[in-house]
């Protein structure tokens, strides 16, 4: 299957507790965010997303904050499963007025401890 | 449904070799999109098509062709192929193209030697 970068990231949490995934944004404009999932030999697998005019959203066992003041974005697991073990990436779509732009960032590797 | 397809799901060129990567979706989406995804960089838009009959570059295009073959299929051909262009290809597709949430096939692993 298909892997993702061997040198990313990595937070690891027990099972049952909260996760918290942060993620550094680059642009002002960007007006829309979006969390996937990327487990091992897959593509990414869309979780959740936010309007630049939203500071939360929440989904089920996620929660998405939007700080745009820091140009930050968090995802919080709740109870943690070894199912969300994957490497999980935010993306950004610029706005704009022509073409479609949405910045990936490079992810935060998951690892679940049973 | 399949959701979207990509055919091979690995393949190994030499320098200068030619071939086209294969995707189709069944989800009856507008827009679909290629992407490449190396270590430690998160995925990079190489072309999109924001609905039949219509192409548009991505952030990397460079040595790469698309084509948008029906609402179905958007195919990735790689005419004189490069080690730079090693990397995992993956097609995604979105109901409209400022659609947010995109929908990935498995990837393609390319080497190229």
């Amino acid at each position: 299957g298909e892997s993702v970068g061997l040198h990313l990231p990595t937070l690891s949490v027990q099972e049952g507790d909260n996760s918290i995934i942060n993620c550094a944004y680059s642009n002002s404009a960007s007006d829309y965010f979006i969390w996937y999932k990327q487990e091992s030999g897959k593509g990414p697998q869309f979780i959740i997303d936010i309007r630049s005019n939203m500071d939360k959203r929440q989904g089920q066992r996620v929660t998405v904050l939007l700080n745009k003041t820091v140009k930050h974005l968090s995802l919080q697991i709740a109870a943690t499963q070894p199912g969300d073990s994957a490497v999980y990436f935010c993306a950004e779509n610029i706005g704009n007025t022509g073409g479609f732009k949405t910045i990936f960032g490079a992810g935060t590797r998951l690892f679940v401890k049973a | 449904n399949a959701g979207v397809t990509q055919t091979p799901k690995f393949q190994v060129l030499k320098t200068g070799q030619s071939m086209t990567l294969q995707c189709a979706q069944d989800m009856n989406h507008n827009s679909m999109y290629w992407y490449r995804q190396d270590p430690g960089m998160g995925l990079r838009l190489i072309y999109y098509s924001a609905s039949e009959g219509t192409t548009d570059k991505g952030e990397v295009p460079n040595g790469y062709n698309v084509s948008r073959l029906n609402k179905r299929e958007f195919s990735l051909r790689l005419e004189s192929a490069a080690p730079s262009q090693t990397s995992v290809y993956f097609c995604a597709s979105s109901e409209r193209t400022r659609s947010y949430e995109q929908y990935f096939g498995p990837g393609t692993r390319l080497t190229v030697t």
